[in-house]
């Protein structure tokens, strides 16, 4: 599989405020990536998707960024809640579809 | 929307014994699922791709023979762990995609005692 990455395993955000979790990729071919949200012990669910001929999307409370010079995604959670705490992971697309995770970030938010 | 279930959600067995693992897509179609292994707080890896009417593809690494991929229909694909070892525990995950959109079943918790 492809290499895709985040650079922190872990964030504390105090209730409130806005998180941003990061994350690296290396196939310079994936068209579309997405953000996926992981609470303990339950598959991933779906929080917002980026296609590479876009810079940014925006959904309710969530933004993804995309940076395909270098390689770069993030994830903007505005006026982050205890809800919110879970496990993150970026995806990439390749052609047939398979999905290459990253490594995680653990988000904690501090009531 | 779409949904993907798994069955079971947990399942504990002995050393040696054969457990199968359901994955469904219930409200569409998939010609293509994916099945996925995540160990304790580390990310999900991709262990094959189950293709409807043709025979799975694995990733590097991963043994076919041990791992069986069945994708009978358009809406159901399995994954039997043969004669399964303490080592095979692990959550196990499925996927199915949707306009690009990949929709992942709840996880199947395996322990082989």
């Amino acid at each position: 599989g492809e290499s895709v990455g985040l650079h922190l395993p872990t964030l504390s955000v105090q209730e409130g405020d806005n998180s941003i979790i990061n994350c690296a990729y290396s196939n310079s071919a994936s068209d579309y990536f997405i953000w996926y949200k992981q609470e303990s012990g339950k598959g991933p669910q779906f929080i917002i998707d980026i296609r590479s001929n876009m810079d940014k999307r925006q959904g309710q409370r969530v933004t993804v960024l995309l940076n395909k010079t270098v390689k770069h995604l993030s994830l903007q959670i505005a006026a982050t809640q205890p809800g919110d705490s879970a496990v993150y992971f970026c995806a990439e697309t390749l052609p047939g579809n398979q999905f290459y995770f990253g490594t995680g970030t653990s988000l904690t938010v501090i009531p | 929307g779409a949904v993907v279930s798994q069955h079971p959600s947990r399942v504990i067995c002995k050393s040696g014994t054969s457990v199968k693992i359901e994955c469904r897509s219930l409200d569409f179609q998939a010609t293509t699922m994916f099945w996925y292994r995540q160990f304790p707080k580390k990310s999900l890896m991709l262990m094959a791709t189950s293709n409807e009417g043709s025979k799975a593809t694995y990733e590097q690494g991963v043994e076919k023979d041990k791992f069986l991929i069945n994708h009978a229909s358009l809406t159901l694909s399995t994954l039997t762990v043969t004669s399964a070892h303490p080592e095979d525990s692990s959550f196990y995950i499925c996927s199915a995609s949707k306009a690009h959109r990949g929709y992942f079943g709840p996880g199947t918790r395996l322990t082989v005692l």
